[in-house]
């Protein structure tokens, strides 16, 4: 068990570019969360998969934002046109199933938009 | 609606001083309650958790939280805290889709 992972650690675009992270959750736990973290602020809840089905979306979500988990392992979250706002620490986590466990927390993609 | 506050944004200590971060939450159902640190340009980690039994809760570090049904709290607190102990720390509770994290609370451990 290494973990929750994510990558990459950091990543700088343009605006108006599309970008995709990827995060490797803990390989036995079905479930899997996506955060955004801005600085001096708590994380916010993006979206939620269970197994490969994508259960719940944050209005925060816009629609140039898009999470997948294909095969309910390893999941993706696309940014398409990406603005100065977007720039942020996109967190991945993930946990066993139940209310009454811990999520673990990857590193983080750090995202800069220039 | 389920909600999670902590009332302090920063917290400055002494080290050596004991230290308390509050954390108050609303919720209408089961209450699973955990408390994470972040030190500057890491990952979260969990410190504790709250899931059910025994109210006072003991973590890694030397804190340890108390869980008031009454009061619906989750307040942290660590007897004499150190230099290394400067970190943010989150109260969270466990949501049905989701964790709910409060704004956290930023100590800042002063020598």
């Amino acid at each position: 068990d290494t973990g929750v992972s994510q990558d990459p650690r950091h990543k700088i675009t343009k605006r108006g570019q599309n970008v995709t992270f990827r995060c490797d959750p803990i390989s036995e736990h079905n479930r899997l969360y996506w955060y955004r973290q801005t600085l001096g602020q708590g994380p916010e809840f993006l979206t939620y998969f269970q197994n490969e089905a994508q259960l719940e979306k944050s209005r925060l979500l816009s629609d140039r934002f898009s999470a997948e988990r294909p095969k309910g392992s390893f999941s993706t979250l696309e940014i398409q046109r990406t603005e100065q706002g977007d720039s942020a620490m996109y967190l991945c986590a993930s946990s066993s199933t139940g209310k009454n466990t811990e999520a673990f927390f990857g590193q983080g993609t750090r995202l800069t938009v220039v | 609606a389920q909600s999670v506050t902590q009332l302090d944004s920063q917290v400055p200590v002494f080290e050596e001083a004991p230290v308390e971060l509050r954390c108050n939450y609303s919720s209408s159902v089961s209450v699973y309650l955990f408390w994470y640190v972040q030190y500057p340009n890491q990952g979260l980690q969990l410190l504790l958790k709250y899931l059910s039994g025994s109210t006072l809760v003991k973590g890694i570090n030397g804190f340890e939280a108390e869980f008031n049904k009454s009061q619906t709290s989750f307040h942290l607190r660590k007897p004499s805290v150190h230099i290394s102990d400067t970190a943010e720390y989150f109260c969270v509770l466990s949501g049905t889709y989701k964790y709910i994290f409060g704004t956290g609370t930023r100590l800042k451990v002063l020598a």
